[in-house]
């Protein structure tokens, strides 16, 4: 079975710009979470959806947003970016009602210079 | 603040050895606990988890305990390999496992298992 996949693994962005993250959860599982590591906080909870609603949201500003699709495949965005964000997303998927195990991808390296 | 903590941001023990990597947290919600590893450019591998009915798991070389009084777990791994040497995440979370996603991680011990 096909592990969790994120495109694209390393992007560099300016400033101001907006970056668009994809992820692909392994086949049948229907949730799919977003979190953010950085060197000083750790790993981070952005986001979770599940049907394509946001059920869960960490504390972050408006500027990261996500959506999920109907095939359960999930995007997340973050607009006006600054050099703060740079940092490895990773996104995890879990079946729905297996206990708390999630499943994560091998993220995407985002550099904002 | 930090719900979730692992005081200890390395670790070196030998080849052959026990590893234990410590980890505490402070909301008496949790109930369900989970330990990660994770390599360098990787996204974390979920190793064991541990439900808070329950005071020990085992699987494998990997055993976690709970001290629910404590607030406290442990990660056990016996014997140590050098293929072990990684980082590793202690995460928490609670509620209905149909609803509930968010994992709280603490902030990582890197183990360093050494010949």
């Amino acid at each position: 079975k096909a592990g969790v996949t994120q495109t694209p693994r390393y992007l560099i962005k300016t400033r101001g710009q907006q970056v668009t993250l994809s992820c692909s959860p392994i086949s049948g599982h229907r949730s799919v979470s977003w979190y953010q590591q950085t060197p000083g906080q750790g790993l981070q909870f952005l986001f979770e959806y599940f049907s394509e609603t946001q059920r869960n949201k960490g504390n972050f500003p408006g500027r990261f947003s996500g959506r999920q699709f109907s095939n359960s495949r999930s995007e997340m965005n973050v607009s006006t970016l600054e050099l703060g964000d740079s940092a490895l997303y990773l996104c995890a998927s879990k079946r729905t009602g297996d206990n708390y195990e999630q499943y994560f991808g091998p993220g995407t390296r985002l550099t904002v210079t | 603040d930090q719900q979730v903590k692992q005081n200890s941001p390395s670790l070196s023990v030998q080849e052959g050895r026990i590893s234990i990597l410590n980890c505490d947290y402070t909301n008496s919600m949790f109930d369900y606990f989970l330990w990660y590893k994770k390599y360098p450019a990787e996204g974390p591998t979920f190793l064991i988890s541990i439900s808070s009915i329950k005071d020990k798991n085992e699987d494998g070389r990997f055993t976690v305990f709970l001290n629910k009084s404590a607030k406290h777990l442990s990660l056990h791994i016996v014997p140590s390999q050098p293929g072990d040497s990684a980082v590793y995440f202690c995460a928490a979370s609670w509620g209905d496992t149909g609803t509930a996603s968010k994992l709280t991680f603490g902030t990582g011990t890197r183990l360093q298992v050494t010949l």
